[in-house]
């Protein structure tokens, strides 16, 4: 079992949609979550934190559910320029490189 | 100027051959990593680099090498390349807030034929 898995998709919805993705990790001792996004052929570039209590930054909302091990990202009225792949990232312990863990991503496509 | 600059930004080269990538930055920042991305397999941390004189292997740093010349240059070297080597590379930096890598480069499209 990978320890961050993530349906690869791809999610295909119209301009304007909500659409959510889901991320489980195996490790219940992780504590620190991200969301990265990467456009096609370009490096990642880290989107958000997820907090214990969920946080939003515009129409992005994060969330984390301990007891069920999965984190989740809400992206509200879609844009065009919201295509990319959406990585989920656990990181064990908080305080070293060496347990940080990517998902191999989500691949969203926001259709005119 | 970019952030987070690799170099080369694509090599093809055969199997035996040395390589090096490069890094450069200018965040200031002090933690510098090197990544590998397979496709279905997600970035996976082949370095990284707390300081200057701190060097720690990740989770894939066989038939890998590093040298941290100065805090902003970070580079990677493939001893003896071979197939199976052949994967996008990426460096990144983050500042001393966080183990999460911040600032990636371009990245570095490596064929190893």
């Amino acid at each position: 079992r990978k320890e961050v898995e993530q349906d690869p998709g791809p999610f295909n919805v119209p301009e304007g949609a909500t659409v959510a993705f889901n991320c489980t990790y195996s490790n219940s001792a992780s504590q620190s979550f991200f969301w990265y996004r990467q456009d096609c052929r370009k490096e990642p570039k880290l989107l958000m934190s997820v907090y214990s209590s969920g946080n939003e930054d515009g129409r992005f909302t994060a969330q984390l559910n301990r007891a069920s091990q999965y984190i989740s990202l809400l992206i509200r009225d879609s844009k065009l320029s919201d295509s990319a792949t959406y990585l989920c990232v656990v990181n064990i312990l908080g305080g070293s490189a060496r347990q940080l863990t990517f998902g191999s991503g989500t691949q969203l496509t926001v259709l005119p | 100027d970019a952030d987070v600059t690799q170099t080369p930004r694509n090599r093809i080269t055969k199997t035996g051959k040395r390589i090096m990538l490069e890094c450069s930055q200018t965040k200031g920042h002090d933690r510098m990593y090197w990544y590998r991305q397979d496709p279905g397999l997600g970035l996976r941390l082949i370095y990284y680099s707390f300081d200057v004189k701190d060097i720690n292997k990740g989770e894939i740093s066989d038939g890998y090498s590093v040298s941290r010349q100065a805090q902003a240059k970070f580079s990677l070297s493939l001893e003896s390349a071979i197939p199976n080597q052949t994967a996008l590379y990426f460096c990144a930096t983050s500042d001393r807030g966080g183990a999460e890598p911040q600032h990636f480069g371009d990245g570095t499209r490596l064929s190893i034929l």
